[in-house]
């Protein structure tokens, strides 16, 4: 099946600092989805993108389809970015179901 | 509020009981899933239904029996639980390709 591995597994920031999580994937996807599960466990949608840039406020996601790979950006770091966040693929030939990577675990320091 | 929301949100419960979770979306979407978050917050699919009927079963224990009486319900029961149950399952939903999923706030299954 498809792999999704996402960088750092952790990352420690302090407020107001910008950072950058990783997403690779090793097989052509029809959908990807970014993920932030809070520490209450929800899991938010953040953005679907199977291709090309968006930006909600201070979060931003590119996915270069061709190289199998997503950013997501974070600026201006707040307490309430803290949490895991997941990457998560979908392949239509491998039948309709999201498969996540392993998370990078945020936490964003006063 | 449209949604997919499940229940309960907390299930504590003995080794070899039986219990259920229910999940219902109102977002009209066609398909919807069950996944399993472990203890090291790994997510994996454990079922997926499109309009009723069962597309995806990954090899999970026969003790799990999903029930979907209409495309807007998924329910899932457990048989005679174990330890290694314990988990948060989500409950979600999706349209056709070219749209994402929507999970549901969770629920945490505890086995003691």
């Amino acid at each position: 099946g498809i792999q999704v591995e996402q960088s750092p597994p952790d990352l420690i920031l302090q407020e107001g600092a910008n950072s950058t999580l990783r997403c690779n994937f090793s097989d052509s996807v029809n959908n990807l989805q970014w993920f932030h599960q809070n520490p209450w466990g929800q899991l938010i949608n953040l953005f679907y993108i199977p291709s090309g840039t968006k930006q909600n406020g201070r979060l931003s996601a590119t996915t270069v389809a061709t190289e199998r790979y997503s950013l997501l950006y974070i600026s201006s770091s707040q307490t309430t970015d803290s949490g895991v966040y997941f990457c998560a693929v979908e392949r239509m030939a491998a039948g309709n179901k999201l498969t996540f990577g392993g998370g990078t675990r945020v936490l964003v320091k006063p | 509020d449209t949604a997919v929301s499940q229940t309960p949100k907390y299930l504590v419960t003995q080794m070899g009981n039986d219990k259920s979770i229910k999940c219902e979306q109102n977002l009209g979407h066609d398909t919807m899933y069950w996944y399993k978050q472990d203890s090291k917050k790994f997510l994996k699919i454990m079922f997926s239904y499109n309009n009723k009927e069962l597309i995806i079963n990954e090899t999970v224990p026969n003790r799990f029996s999903p029930k979907s009486p209409d495309k807007a319900h998924l329910n899932l029961h457990i048989n005679s639980l174990e330890l290694g149950d314990s988990a948060v399952y989500f409950c979600a939903s999706s349209q056709t390709v070219g749209y994402g999923y929507t999970f549901g706030s969770g629920t945490r299954l505890t086995v003691v």
